[in-house]
């Protein structure tokens, strides 16, 4: 059964101090994994699309990776402001295209 | 630049009453998706549309229903609230089926069954 699984569920950082967060998925075939931020009672915001294992891609002070087994989102010098949860996906191969959302882990900057 | 509409945004209903929830999608998106968020929980996928046709199921009761229109906008129909069904429901659309052609949702419907 596909899954994806978040860690950890909750963080508090002070401002400026770095930090990843984790998404480990298990998928018969990955078409794509996604990250999402979503603000309490609201829609998720998308961030990043990975298609491939060593693919990076970056905004601001976000930076995501990916391996065959797991994502990484490096937060860099985070601000107050990038407190929200942040929920990663996948799409799997197989003729479906719903997303499969961990958890999420919600990160709490604090000033 | 233009959104996903999610009409109401927040809805009250008792038990056993029906409710009709509305989706429209970004301008030229053809495909539409719905979720179930509940309280703390991921957002759980229910149906999507391409093109006007069915073209995913998940985990969605057989009470609710739901159809996309001809101007592309989709509507979930649910039938026989119960408490359980309380959460957001999210709608999201894409520009079409293929990975590379991101989900991008709406603000959401709160539902909450008393």
């Amino acid at each position: 059964e596909d899954q994806v699984t978040q860690s950890p569920e909750a963080l508090r950082l002070q401002e400026g101090e770095s930090s990843s967060l984790n998404c480990s998925y298990t998928v018969s075939g990955l078409r794509g994994l996604f990250w999402y931020r979503q603000d309490p009672g609201k829609g998720p915001e998308f961030l990043f699309t990975l298609y491939s294992a060593g693919e990076e891609k970056e905004k601001e002070r976000l930076k995501a990776t990916l391996t065959k087994k797991e994502s990484f989102l490096h937060i860099t010098a985070p601000k107050p402001e990038d407190s929200a949860t942040y929920l990663c996906a996948v799409q799997a191969i197989g003729g479906t295209y719903k997303y499969i959302f961990g958890t999420g882990t919600r990160l709490k900057v604090l000033a | 630049a233009a959104g996903v509409i999610q009409s109401p945004r927040h809805l009250i209903k008792e038990k056993r009453e029906t409710a009709t929830l509305k989706c429209y999608p970004i301008p030229r998106h053809d495909t539409v998706y719905w979720y179930q968020q509940g309280p703390g929980q991921d957002p759980q996928f229910l149906i999507s549309f391409y093109e006007k046709m069915q073209s995913d199921k998940g985990s969605i009761p057989d009470r609710f229903s739901a159809q996309q229109f001809s101007d592309y906008h989709s509507e979930l129909n649910m039938s026989s609230l119960e408490l359980g069904d309380s959460a957001l429901y999210f709608c999201a659309s894409s520009a079409g089926t293929d990975v590379s052609y991101e989900q991008y949702f709406g603000p959401g419907t709160r539902l909450t069954v008393t």
